[in-house]
C-alpha cells in the first residue's frame, strides 16, 4: 500500500514568513510523529500524536511551531515567522498503536529560509 | 535524559570490507534500541532492532547485539556493497514514550 506522503517536497521562503507542511499518514495509523533533521543537530523530535489523544510537544524549539492532525488522519506542521535557523529537513512518521512497533517515515520536506 | 553517540562519518570503504559503525548510548529506563537507514533520496527505514540485552538484531546482512554493560549497539556488516552507501541512524526509545532519541547519522560511502 501506500507510504507516508508529505508534500511539499521542497520549500523555499523568505524570513518571517509563515509555512505549512503536510503529512499523509499510512491509512490505519494511530500514532504520527513530526522529526526535524538539520546539520549539526541530527534528527530532532518535535511533536507526537496518537489517536484521539492530547499530543506530545515536547520537542517543539519555539513557540512559532504548532501542529494539528485534523480527523486522526492528515497533520499539518506550522511554522510561523519562519527563521533562518528553522532551515531543515522536516520528516513525518506514522506507526500502528504500540511500543515496540516500527515508525514509517515519509520522503520529508526540506525547508530553506533566505 | 536520553541521548545516542555514533561515530562521526563520514565511513569510505571498498566494496566486500568490513563495516563497524559503533553506537552508544544514554538512557532513563530499560531501552528499545534501533538502526535506521536512509538511502540516497529516500526516507529513513528500519534497518534492525533489538529489544532487550543480549538480543541480536539482523537484516539484510547487517547485524547489531543489544550490550548493556557497556551501553553499546555497533552495527556490522562482513562484506559491504555499493548498494550499502547511505546514512545510518542509531536510536532508542524508552518506557512507554514513542518519540525516537537519534544519533546524528554515519554517512557510508561505498567504492568498486
Amino acid at each position: 500500500g501506500a507510504g507516508v506522503s508529505q508534500s511539499p517536497s521542497n520549500k523555499v521562503t523568505e524570513k518571517g514568513k509563515d509555512v505549512e507542511l503536510r503529512c499523509d499518514p499510512i491509512s490505519g495509523h494511530t500514532a504520527l510523529y513530526w522529526y526535524r533533521q538539520s546539520l549539526g543537530q541530527g534528527l530532532e523530535f518535535l511533536i507526537y500524536f496518537q489517536g484521539n489523544s492530547a499530543p506530545d510537544k515536547s520537542g517543539l524549539p519555539s513557540d512559532r511551531f504548532s501542529a494539528e492532525r485534523t480527523g486522526g488522519s492528515v497533520s499539518t506542521l506550522t511554522i510561523q515567522r519562519t527563521q533562518q535557523e528553522d532551515s531543515a529537513v522536516y520528516l513525518c512518521a506514522s506507526s500502528a498503536p504500540g511500543p515496540l512497533v516500527e515508525q514509517f517515515f515519509g520522503p520529508g520536506t526540506r525547508l530553506t529560509v533566505l | 535524559g536520553n541521548s545516542v553517540t555514533q561515530m562521526e562519518g563520514p565511513v569510505t570503504l571498498s566494496e566486500e570490507a568490513f563495516l563497524t559503525i559503533n553506537c552508544t548510548y544514554t538512557a532513563t529506563g530499560y531501552p528499545s534500541l534501533f538502526w535506521y537507514v536512509q538511502y540516497p533520496g529516500e526516507g529513513l527505514q528500519l534497518l534492525l532492532k533489538a529489544t532487550k540485552a543480549d538480543d541480536k538484531g539482523s537484516n539484510k546482512g547487517f547485524e547489531a547485539t543489544y550490550r548493556k554493560e557497556t551501553t553499546s549497539f555497533h552495527l556490522e556488516k562482513g562484506s559491504v556493497q555499493v548498494s550499502d552507501s547511505a546514512v545510518y541512524f542509531c536510536a532508542l526509545k524508552t518506557g512507554t514514550a514513542s518519540k525516537l532519541t537519534f544519533g546524528t547519522g554515519t554517512r557510508l560511502q561505498v567504492t568498486l
